[in-house]
């Protein structure tokens, strides 16, 4: 059984670079979240999708944050002109809304970026 | 204005004893789910128990168990016969209706530390 993968797991960036997150979930998920986590705070929902369609986005994304789930499976969450404010564990979620335990959210074990 | 609140930064327990971790929540929406997440030094977010807001019973799994008083509107998490490995954070969660869709929002967490 593989959980949910997120790659990579570590990421150092300068001020201005440009950086790509990807996420794989658990195959047979359709539905595919992103959360930005900082120190000593809960998660904050960013973005999610069902299979390919993204639905909601929160306000915390601002434009220099895009998302895609190209064909429903993997997805990618890019951070272009990245600022010192974007240091943050990226958090990424599927679940299935069908069948047994649906509410559950399986979690990745995230991706720490620093912007330096 | 705070959708889920958690009172305790931190809390210590000592080994084999059991612990109360507090959440109380806000929510207008009538059918809404509570979760509590273990979150460990290495990052990723493990589902320990659910709650769905019409369920009648409080919610069991294991050694954890769900507090749920609805009028009070508080999802307390207690941890029976406390372990090391239990030494984590701990986060409480809600999912309500928002919008066209759910949306899940996290606590600010409560830092467990298990003294031996």
């Amino acid at each position: 059984d593989t959980g949910v993968s997120q790659d990579p797991r570590h990421k150092i960036t300068k001020r201005g670079q440009n950086v790509t997150f990807r996420c794989d979930p658990i195959s047979e998920h359709n539905r595919l979240y992103w959360y930005r986590q900082t120190l000593g705070q809960g998660p904050e929902f960013l973005t999610y999708f069902q299979n390919e369609a993204q639905l909601e986005k929160s306000r915390l994304l601002s434009d220099r944050f895009s998302a895609e789930r190209p064909k429903g499976s993997f997805s990618t969450l890019e951070i272009q002109r990245t600022e010192q404010g974007d240091s943050a564990m990226y958090l990424c979620a599927s679940r299935n809304v069908t069948g047994t335990a649906y509410y559950e959210q399986y979690f990745g074990p995230g991706t720490r970026l620093t912007v330096t | 204005a705070q959708k889920i609140t958690q009172t305790q930064p931190g809390m210590f327990v000592q080994e084999k004893e059991a612990v109360t971790l507090d959440c109380t929540y806000d929510t207008s929406d009538p059918s809404y789910g509570l979760f509590w997440y273990k979150q460990p030094s290495s990052g990723e977010m493990i589902f320990l128990i659910y709650q769905g807001s019409y369920d009648q019973q409080n919610a069991t799994e294991g050694r954890y168990s769900l507090n749920f008083q609805k009028a009070r509107k508080s999802a307390n998490l207690v941890i029976s016969a406390s372990q090391l490995g239990d030494s984590a954070m701990y986060f409480c969660a809600m999912r309500e209706k928002r919008g066209g869709g759910f949306k899940t929002i996290f606590g600010a967490g409560t830092r467990l530390f298990v003294k031996a």
